[in-house]
């Protein structure tokens, strides 16, 4: 299975506990992005990052919130100090390299709960 | 700002009928436009890339692109109730830059 994968699928955390958000993209691909949904709500653009690299991080929450992309290893999205609004599902998703081809495939998504 | 905008919907269409969804967006210089379907609980999935003016078919889907009006839908012919679920239309503002924007989404229920 080549798919983007996730996980957790699901993560509790009291509040000011951390959450760390694993996504590994497609092979082959090296773009990935990172979307928070809150329920019955739309996609919410985070950040947009290559293999070392952040290349957009305007949605991202100037504080406690933070993501990487190493150049070997998932992609990480961070949570410091978690609040009851961080509750949310957190979907990452990843395209190819280059070229004209800018199609995004999502992964099944890290249901966030903080208690 | 550059926004992608969706009648957030629900529509009703009963089973079997043509299911007509529609996005416009805000600048005409975009090239790039996407469809995708999100199931309850679930993760977007991607349906329909489209990317010149005019049709694209897939199956029971047609992604329609007018870039001069700046629109861009897709129908579903013959609906079934496994339609049911929200329809995302994302739009590339930047060519050359890979970041989409998506819209909030259009909620179809099919009735059978």
């Amino acid at each position: 299975n080549a798919g983007v994968m996730q996980n957790p699928r699901h993560l509790v955390r009291r509040r000011g506990q951390e959450a760390r958000l694993r996504c590994s993209p497609m092979k082959g691909h090296s773009h990935v992005y990172w979307y928070r949904q809150l329920p019955e709500e739309g996609l919410k653009f985070m950040v947009y990052l290559q293999k070392e690299n952040i290349i957009d991080e305007s949605g991202m929450p100037k504080e406690r919130f933070s993501a990487e992309f190493p150049k070997e290893g998932p992609s990480i999205l961070r949570i410091q100090q978690v609040v009851r609004g961080d509750s949310a599902a957190y979907f990452c998703a990843s395209s190819p390299p280059s070229g004209d081809i800018y199609e995004q495939y999502f992964g099944p998504g890290t249901r966030l709960t903080v208690t | 700002q550059k926004e992608v905008e969706q009648n957030s919907g629900p529509l009703s269409v009963p089973e079997g009928a043509i299911a007509s969804l529609n996005c416009t967006y805000s600048d005409r210089g975009s090239q790039s436009f996407f469809w995708y379907r999100q199931y309850s609980g679930k993760s977007p999935e991607l349906i329909m890339s489209i990317y010149s003016n005019g049709d694209k078919e897939d199956g029971r889907f047609t992604a329609q692109l007018n870039k001069a009006s700046q629109y861009v839908s897709l129908l579903i012919r013959d609906s079934q109730p496994s339609d049911s679920a929200t329809y995302l239309c994302a739009v590339n503002f930047d060519g050359g830059y890979q970041k989409v924007t998506f819209g909030t989404g259009t909620k179809l229920q099919v009735i059978p």
